[in-house]
C-alpha cells in the first residue's frame, strides 16, 4: 500500500519568504511523486511531478521539489512566497501500471501574509 | 483549463433520492477516476475506469456506482442519498494509469 503524508496542516509565511510543504511517503515498489494545488472552489491543478531521473524537479509558478528515497521525503519549496500562492497544496503518490491510482495526503493550507 | 469536463457544477437534493454526475476525460485519456472531498474524509480515491473497464476500486459505498462509455465518459451514481454524502465529487482523466491526473472543476453535492 502507498501512503503520503503532510507535516502540518496549515502554514503561515511572509511575502517574500521561503514556502517550504513538508510531504513523506511510504511505498513498497518504486513511487511516482505528485504536488497539486487547490484554490478555493477550484480543481486540483498539478504543480510538479516525479517519476524517474532527475531528482529535483520544477514545477510551475516558480515551485520546485526534491526526491530524497534516503528520507523517503518529496518537500515542496518556493523560494519567494507571493500572496497568489495561497491555497492548499496536496502531496500525492501512485505506482505504475494502468490500475494505479492517485493516494493523496491530507493538505497543507498555505497562507502568505504581508 | 484541464481539459476535464463535469456536469453538473452544483447540485442540491433532498435524502433518499439519486442523482448522477457527468465527467468527460480529456481527448485522449483512457483512464477515469471518481475522487470525493470532503472536510472530514479528505480526498478519497472511489473508483477507476480504464478504457471501459473498472480497474481499481477505493472507499466506493455500495450505494454509489459508476461506468465508463465507449466514447471514454464517465458517470458516478449515487443513490439513496445521506446528509453525509454531500462533498465535492472530483472526475480525474490521466493517459495510462500512474501519470499525472488531470482533475475537473468538481461537482458540488449538497444533500438536504
Amino acid at each position: 500500500a502507498q501512503s503520503v503524508t503532510q507535516l502540518g496542516s496549515h502554514v503561515s509565511v511572509s511575502e517574500g519568504a521561503l514556502v517550504l510543504l513538508r510531504c513523506n511517503y511510504s511505498s513498497s515498489v518504486p513511487p511516482y511523486l505528485f504536488w497539486y494545488v487547490q484554490y478555493p472552489n477550484q480543481g486540483l491543478q498539478l504543480l510538479l511531478k516525479y517519476t524517474t531521473g532527475a531528482t529535483l524537479v520544477k514545477g510551475i509558478n516558480g515551485f520546485e521539489a526534491e526526491f530524497k528515497k534516503s528520507e523517503t521525503s518529496f518537500h515542496l519549496t518556493k523560494p519567494s512566497a507571493h500572496m497568489s500562492d495561497a491555497a492548499e497544496y496536496f502531496c500525492a503518490v501512485s505506482g505504475s501500471g494502468t490500475a494505479s491510482k492517485l493516494t493523496f495526503g491530507t493538505g497543507t493550507r498555505l497562507q502568505v501574509t504581508l | 483549463d484541464s481539459g476535464v469536463t463535469q456536469t453538473p457544477k452544483h447540485l442540491i437534493t433532498a435524502t433518499g433520492q439519486r442523482v448522477t454526475l457527468r465527467c468527460s476525460p480529456r481527448s485522449g485519456d483512457l483512464s477515469v477516476y471518481w475522487y470525493q472531498q470532503s472536510l472530514d474524509q479528505g480526498l478519497q480515491f472511489l473508483i477507476q475506469y480504464y478504457n471501459g473497464e473498472e480497474r481499481a476500486k477505493g472507499n466506493i459505498l455500495e450505494r454509489f456506482s459508476a461506468q465508463q462509455f465507449p466514447d471514454l465518459h464517465s458517470e458516478l451514481n449515487l443513490s439513496s442519498l445521506e446528509l453525509g454524502d454531500s462533498a465535492l465529487y472530483f472526475c480525474a482523466s490521466s493517459v495510462v494509469g500512474g501519470l499525472e491526473a488531470f482533475f475537473g472543476q468538481g461537482t458540488r453535492l449538497t444533500v438536504v
